[in-house]
């Protein structure tokens, strides 16, 4: 049974490019949620998909951008790259029922320059 | 704004000993709360999830909740060195939906 997985594993931008994290659910799950992680602190919720529409979205400005697949795999697109962006990036999937576990994949780490 | 808050550590606790980690939140209407741990590097991994009052163990794992307070602690008996990790408390406060807002992490460091 295949786990949450992401890709890629390392990313290097420089300041003001563009990049898309990519994320496949775990087998059975229809919701993705991404989360970014800054050194030292937890987890912050940036958006959820599910039925492949934005169905929650936490305090991110609109550079982040997201977008889910009729296989319920999923994209996260930031634009304009900013220092402070620096950061893991992680997907998380869950069955979309109440009070649902979510599980999360090893994550992408992004360095911008 | 909803938070959740832990000591960040790092909490020391000799090898086979109790690590008692807490975490309290704002929003009193928060109904499935989760604790995770997350070594260096990696991503988090669920150790446990509660939903009501009470105690629920797990093997050497133990959540404790207490909704009229505002209050969940994680137990971990017979501390082993792999426990020392960060381990990050988790609120859901949708009774839907799973955007849960995460402490900043207690690092725990077990001494042998």
């Amino acid at each position: 049974d295949a786990g949450v997985t992401q890709s890629p594993t390392h990313l290097i931008k420089t300041r003001g490019q563009q990049v898309t994290l990519r994320c496949s659910p775990k087998s059975g799950h229809d919701t993705v949620s991404w989360y970014q992680q800054a050194l030292g602190q937890g987890p912050q919720f940036i958006f959820q998909y599910y039925e492949e529409e934005e169905r929650q979205r936490g305090n991110f400005p609109d550079r982040f951008s997201g977008h889910q697949f009729p296989n319920y795999s999923s994209e996260l697109n930031v634009n304009a790259l900013l220092l402070g962006d620096s950061a893991l990036y992680l997907c998380a999937s869950s069955f979309d029922r109440a009070l649902e576990t979510q599980y999360f994949g090893p994550g992408t780490r992004l360095l911008v320059l | 704004q909803k938070e959740v808050e832990q000591n960040s550590g790092p909490l020391s606790v000799p090898e086979g000993a109790i690590a008692s980690l807490n975490c309290t939140y704002s929003d009193r209407g928060s109904q499935s709360f989760f604790w995770y741990r997350q070594y260096s590097g990696k991503s988090p991994e669920l150790i446990m999830s509660i939903y009501s009052n009470g105690d629920k163990e797990d093997g050497r794992f133990t959540a404790q909740l207490n909704k009229a307070s505002q209050y969940v602690s994680l137990l971990i008996r017979d501390s082993q060195p792999s426990d020392s990790a960060t381990y990050l408390c988790a609120v859901n406060p949708n009774n839907y939906g799973q955007n849960f807002v995460f402490g900043p992490g207690t690092r725990l460091s077990v001494l042998p």
